[in-house]
């Protein structure tokens, strides 16, 4: 257990739809990273929020959001879904300095 | 533009040895991880290499060579266990951003 909580573990959703992801970073770290992973893929770095904000953006598109709140708290909202969001969603979190990240079990969002 | 290129998948038996090479072409680097990963599980951490040379963590290893933008994962005395994903990722700046590879598939047979 890497301390990482994120709900809902399963999403199945329809086309066109919004949906909200959680996650809960391990006690103490004030990162969070948000990374997507397709079928068979590597893990695509969308976002990452310090302290409450935004420190750093990748390939993110702009139906999707996020925001870090003052209880450390991340929530990833994706809008407007299309069939290739599906995906597995995971959430990272690390101490300010650390050189690891301890990853959330993910969501996997399935898009019909 | 950024890149890292590693072995799409490797197959060897229980108790051989694995080597799997990541290169890198990424804006910034301050050093290099890798991750496993279980089918349907998270990423997990098993090493980071910020200067060159070979660091040792039990059954595997990891080596960097900056000048080279080079850097691999040794796996040793394999297990069945170690059928995963293995993910090289560089850490891009202070903040720990990591950009991935795509993984090596690795499966030990019997």
């Amino acid at each position: 257990d890497s301390g990482v909580t994120q709900t809902p573990k399963h999403l199945i959703t329809a086309t066109g739809q919004r949906v909200t992801l959680r996650c809960s970073p391990r006690s103490g770290d004030l990162s969070v990273y948000w990374y997507q992973q397709s079928l068979d893929q590597g893990l695509q770095f969308l976002i990452q929020y310090y302290n409450g904000e935004e420190r750093a953006k990748g390939n993110i598109l702009e139906r999707f959001s996020a925001q870090q709140f003052p209880d450390l708290h991340s929530e990833l909202n994706l809008s407007s879904l299309e069939l290739g969001d599906s995906a597995l969603y995971f959430c990272a979190s690390a101490p300010g300095a650390g050189t690891e990240a301890f990853f959330g079990q993910g969501t996997r969002l399935t898009v019909v | 533009g950024q890149s890292l290129e590693q072995p799409s998948e490797v197959t060897a038996v229980e108790g051989a040895i694995v080597q799997i090479n990541c290169t890198y072409q990424t804006s910034g680097f301050y050093g290099l991880s890798w991750y496993q990963q279980h089918d349907g599980g998270a990423p997990t951490f098993l090493s980071y290499n910020a200067l060159d040379g070979l660091e040792e963590t039990g059954r595997f290893s990891s080596f960097l060579s900056r000048s080279d933008s080079y850097g691999y994962l040794l796996l040793q005395e394999l297990q069945m266990k170690d059928s995963a994903s293995y993910f090289c990722a560089v850490r891009e700046d202070a903040g720990n951003k990591l950009t991935f590879g795509g993984g090596t598939r690795v499966l030990v047979k019997p």
